[in-house]
């Protein structure tokens, strides 16, 4: 079942320039989860952020949590044409992942 | 060995044919799962297992049934499918439950 709702659900930009994307969510979790995945192919795991956590950051990704608001977001900066895919958030709770809708990511040469 | 592998790549088959999807992992993951993936959608959780037991199913019919025979290799067998079950199936592990999952290709079922 499908916990999270991402926002936008779509999103174009200009390669260089910054893309954020938002998640939501409604139970309590143990972790939050973004993966990224390019057209019909496998998901790829980003970053996993714990509740006790409030941000973290991997190379050109940053994630935050806030769990009071139950929100999450992703940032990429000086996006790249290999960055366009779909980017899912998931979250953990009950041993399994639910993902969210997704945000479908364009980047422009 | 870092990767997921599924076969086949892709897969059509009739509504009264039985078929099998197979998943495998050398990473040494205790947590394996299927996950069903209809077009511009999220994945949706099918079957979980941990230890090799089946640990969660999200009410899937019984037209989809799973089998771990052992700790690298999931299955999931298929019988009388519907049209609507056409989808990407993917096969993910873990090294243990609520922890990273690692995805692999997916197989492209189309149900004629």
């Amino acid at each position: 079942s499908q916990q999270g709702e991402e926002d936008p659900q779509a999103l174009s930009i200009q390669e260089g320039e910054n893309a954020t994307m938002n998640c939501s969510y409604k139970t309590s979790i143990n972790n939050l989860q973004w993966y990224r995945q390019n057209s019909g192919r496998g998901l790829v795991h980003l970053i996993l952020i714990r509740s006790n956590e409030r941000e973290k950051h991997s190379g050109r990704l940053r994630v935050t949590l806030d769990t009071s608001k139950k929100s999450s977001s992703l940032l990429i900066t000086a996006s790249r044409a290999a960055d366009t895919a779909s980017y899912f958030c998931a979250t953990d709770s009950s041993d399994k992942l639910s993902f969210g809708a997704g945000t479908t990511v364009t980047v422009r040469a | 060995d870092t990767e997921v592998t599924q076969t086949p790549k892709h897969l059509v088959m009739g509504m009264t044919n039985k078929k099998s999807l197979k998943c495998e992992q050398h990473m040494g993951h205790r947590a394996m799962y299927w996950y069903k993936q209809k077009a511009k959608k999220p994945p949706e959780l099918m079957f979980v297992y941990s230890y090799e037991k089946l640990s969660i199913n999200e009410s899937v019919p019984s037209r989809f049934s799973p089998e771990c025979p052992n700790s690298s290799l999931l299955n999931l067998h298929l019988h009388a499918l519907q049209p609507e079950d056409s989808a990407l199936y993917l096969c993910a592990s873990s090294p243990y439950l609520t922890d990273t999952q690692y995805f692999g290709p997916g197989t492209r079922l189309t149900v004629l």
